[in-house]
């Protein structure tokens, strides 16, 4: 059964313009929901986070959004560039202190210059 | 400093091996991680260290055996896997095992079981 699910196996972007990754999970005990980047060859990379308090936070180019009330989230990356093409992750946690990150199947995000 | 080191990057075993794949930071974190990563997957836990005990065992395999030698170092020693164990093994580690630290990951050994 898998609890976090990112329907798109992959997106192109042109480059300058929004990218937007989407996220949907079914366990209402997550509060916690992380976004992490993956290169070939290389271990996932922390993006950005949020907490179920939240319905918004911002970091540089990149935006999460959360929608409690649907399970889902997304990721904006405005404007996208070349070196953003990678897999993206995202994960979620439940509470009290819960250590396991659930993750999602993944995005692959292509930029086109 | 965000890293995490693991060695070796690639291990080619026989299923009558015995390996180990280690795992390495000095950011002082007190939680740490083993997940298995299996091609167009999400990675999966497998085992939880939070000062240096064990506290998570997703129901693995005892031909999987975890130890934290102190508070710098996980091992994964492998005995007599099998050719389905071959995947891209995962450590990350985080300041402690609580809701809101972020773990950070390796880039992972990957694995080939014959």
């Amino acid at each position: 059964d898998q609890q976090v699910k990112q329907n798109s196996p992959s997106l192109s972007v042109q480059e300058g313009r929004i990218s937007i990754l989407n996220c949907d999970y079914t366990n209402s005990m997550f509060d916690y929901f992380l976004w992490y980047k993956k290169y070939p060859a290389e271990g996932p990379t922390f993006l950005i986070s949020i907490s179920s308090i939240k319905d918004k936070n911002e970091d540089g180019r990149f935006t999460v959004f959360l929608n409690k009330s649907a399970k889902h989230l997304s990721l904006h990356i405005v404007p996208s560039q070349p070196g953003d093409s990678a897999v993206y992750f995202c994960a979620a946690r439940g509470l009290r202190g819960n250590e396991k990150l659930t993750f999602g199947t993944g995005t692959r995000l292509t930029i086109i210059p | 400093d965000t890293e995490v080191t693991q060695t070796p990057k690639h291990l080619v075993m026989g299923m009558t091996n015995k390996k180990s794949l280690k795992c390495e930071q000095h950011m002082g974190h007190r939680a740490m991680y083993w997940y298995k990563q299996k091609a167009k997957k999400p990675p999966e836990l497998m085992f939880v260290y939070s000062y240096e005990k064990l506290s998570i065992n997703e129901s693995v395999p005892s031909r999987f055996s975890p130890e934290c030698p102190n508070s710098s170092l996980l091992n994964l020693h492998l005995h007599a896997l099998q050719p389905e164990d071959s995947a891209l093994y995962l450590c990350a580690s985080s300041h402690s095992d609580r809701l809101e630290n972020i773990q950070y990951f390796g880039a992972g050994t990957r694995l080939s079981v014959l």
